[in-house]
């Protein structure tokens, strides 16, 4: 079965770089949530989209930017990265933002040197 | 805003023994819950999902019991493995944009 896709697994970037990470929901899936995981810490929200509308937005810098797409691919945007930034950064998709199954994928592990 | 709660948030047992982790969570008004394992550096991988109507889910040796009115979560793990270390998060839906995520608790089986 089609599971969430993000690309790319790795990253490794230098301070006041800039980073574009994808996620490819499951197929006729509207709904994607962006999350942030710190070395030991919980994942915190970022930024959700629902059809390709930006439904909701938590702790994401001003500095990040993400857009949903016609064909509900997400991408999400760094720019000015720090040292801070480094961390795992996945994507959950859900056909209905309420009632059903996250899926989430394997998430991009990005380095910020 | 919804508050996840996870104990214990850390875990240390023998091969075969059998475990309860705990989850419970403030807005009691949710859709359902799923439990995910979440494998260092890697995304998370759900075990079951409890829709609000449900009581419990049962996947092999794992076993979810919700208690949506007094806002609990139990994920039973039965002879405990090896390969079952790992971090389980749970986490209620609300059916709200945002998702909340517990700490987790971190799982050690040693052989």
């Amino acid at each position: 079965a089609a599971g969430v896709i993000q690309s790319p697994r790795h990253l490794i970037k230098e301070k006041r770089e800039t980073a574009t990470l994808k996620c490819y929901p499951i197929p006729r899936h509207d709904t994607v949530y962006w999350y942030q995981q710190g070395p030991g810490q919980d994942p915190q929200f970022l930024i959700s989209f629902y059809e390709k509308m930006q439904s909701d937005k938590g702790s994401i810098p001003d500095r990040f930017s993400a857009q949903q797409f016609s064909d509900y691919h997400s991408e999400l945007n760094m720019s000015s990265l720090e040292l801070g930034d480094s961390a795992l950064y996945f994507c959950a998709s859900t056909p209905d933002r309420a009632a059903e199954k996250l899926f989430f994928g394997s998430g991009t592990q990005l380095s910020v040197l | 805003k919804q508050e996840v709660t996870q104990i214990p948030a850390a875990l240390s047992v023998p091969e075969g023994e059998n475990l309860v982790l705990n989850c419970s969570f403030t807005d009691s008004a949710i859709y359902n819950l799923q439990w995910f394992r979440q494998d260092p550096g890697k995304g998370l991988t759900s075990l079951l999902l409890i829709q609000s109507s449900q009581r419990e889910q049962t996947s092999g040796r794992l076993n979810a019991s919700l208690d949506k009115s007094s806002g609990r979560s139990t994920l039973y793990i039965a002879a405990s493995q090896p390969g079952d270390s790992a971090t389980y998060l749970c986490v209620p839906n609300s059916g709200y944009s945002t998702l909340t995520f517990g700490k987790g608790t971190m799982l050690l089986v040693s052989p």
